[in-house]
């Protein structure tokens, strides 16, 4: 049973172009997390999916971010004209259909985004 | 006020000691705690889940506190591969999202 699998593991971009990060759960998770760690800074959370639809994006920066969660495919983590400060590990993590509050999230390797 | 804190550390203990961690949450809605292990680079691991009875996995003790809103994590005869940052984290009842505190790094010296 593979683990949560993000790709690229490392992604470098010049400022003001896309970054596109990508996110497959683990087998039978249907819950998707992304998260921000910024240099020497705890994990921030960015937005919560399940299958196409957008539970919870209340940290998501209000402009160039976006998420999605298709039927088909990887979760995706899209930041249009990036900046110097998107620079960071952007981790994603799944978890099972909640069976009640103490289900843990299981993380990927993360994507480093480096803009320069 | 952070939802999730820590004391960032570092806490530097020689191997074999005892070392304990405390963090707390402002959010009385939070109903279920975790604590998780970050190497540097690394991506998060469950260390283990708190439970209000208190739980135990080997060298390792985490307790709950509801009343002063505190978690706490205890390590026993620490080994040198016990370096890492030690992250709390606390999910809010009835959501799903994980409130990460910002970790306390511990450095076990030879």
């Amino acid at each position: 049973n593979a683990g949560v699998m993000q790709n690229p593991r490392h992604l470098v971009r010049r400022r003001g172009q896309e970054a596109r990060l990508r996110c497959s759960p683990m087998k039978g998770h249907s819950h998707v997390y992304w998260y921000r760690q910024l240099p020497e800074e705890g994990l921030k959370f960015m937005v919560y999916l399940q299958k196409e639809n957008i539970i919870d994006e209340s940290g998501m920066p209000k402009e160039r971010f976006s998420a999605e969660f298709p039927k088909e495919g990887p979760s995706i983590l899209r930041i249009q004209q990036v900046v110097r400060g998107d620079s960071a590990a952007y981790f994603c993590a799944s978890s099972p259909l909640i069976q009640g509050d103490g289900t843990e999230a299981f993380f990927g390797q993360g994507t480093r985004l480096t803009v320069v | 006020r952070k939802e999730v804190e820590q004391d960032p550390g570092p806490f530097n203990v020689p191997e074999g000691a005892t070392v304990a961690f405390n963090c707390t949450y402002s959010n009385s809605a939070s109903q279920s705690f975790f604590w998780y292990r970050q190497d540097c680079r690394k991506e998060p691991k469950l260390l283990m889940s708190v439970y209000s009875s208190g739980n135990e996995d080997g060298r390792f003790t985490a307790q709950l506190n509801r009343a002063s809103q505190y978690i706490s994590l205890l390590i026993r005869d620490s080994k040198l591969s016990d370096s890492a940052t030690y992250l709390c984290v606390g999910k809010l009842t009835g959501t799903y999202k994980y409130i990460f505190g910002t970790g306390t790094r511990l450095k076990v010296l030879a």
